[in-house]
């Protein structure tokens, strides 16, 4: 079946680099998506990555991907109090359907 | 020039009422949703409209019902309130690239 999981909670300190993992069940997975939710807001594309790329690099944001172990990591360096927020990871496979299957949620916390 | 946006922002209301939540976008996109996060932060699709018509229904109390004018709009219309109901309510778009952009949200509260 289709399945994302996320660890519910991270709390770093600030300057410390933070990583959110995700895993995923459906190896059919052609997008990965990392989205960010700030308190009292919606949800932000923070980033993306295919399938058939390992990293992808945007300023302090890392996204790894294994897909053997169908596993999907973000990378936040030097995490600043503005990260705390709400980060869901969400999938999608190929096709017509469009819907996308969301993890959770990790909840950053960013302490001073 | 907000690009897809939700009123209200914030809905009280009784009990066995009805309300209607409305949603624009002005990406051009020809894909809309409408997911639902409860108090826990889970997030779950609704519905999904492309180009007006319904591609995603997922088991949703047939007391929502979602209307999509054109495909730059897409309400949605919930009769009979019950408490369950309140949630905060999304909407998004997304092109055919499929990355979806959300709206701020509607904060129901059924009283």
């Amino acid at each position: 079946g289709e399945d994302v999981e996320q660890s519910l909670f991270l709390s770093v300190r600030e300057g410390d680099s933070s990583v959110i993992n995700c895993t995923y069940t459906d190896s059919s997975s052609t997008y990965l998506y990392w989205y960010k939710q700030e308190p009292g807001a919606g949800l932000q594309l923070l980033t993306y990555i295919f399938s058939n790329m390992d990293m992808k690099q945007d300023q302090r944001l890392t996204v790894l991907l294994n897909k053997k172990d169908k596993h999907l990591s973000l990378r936040i360096a030097d995490t600043q109090t503005g990260d705390s927020a709400i980060y869901f990871c969400a999938g999608r496979r190929a096709g017509n359907n469009r819907k996308l299957i969301w993890g959770l949620g990790t909840s950053l916390a960013v302490n001073p | 020039d907000t690009a897809v946006s939700q009123t209200p922002k914030y809905l009280v209301t009784q009990m066995g009422n009805d309300k209607s939540i409305k949603c624009e976008q002005n990406l051009g996109h020809d894909t809309m949703y409408w997911y639902k996060q409860d108090s826990k932060k889970f997030l779950k699709i609704m519905f999904s409209y492309n180009n007006k018509e319904l591609i995603i229904n997922e088991t949703v109390p047939n007391r929502f019902s979602p209307k999509s004018p054109d495909k730059a709009h897409l309400n949605l219309h919930i009769n009979s309130l019950e408490l369950g109901d309140s949630a905060v309510y999304f909407c998004a778009s997304s092109p055919y690239t499929d990355t979806q952009y959300f709206g701020p949200g509607t904060r129901l509260t059924v009283l």
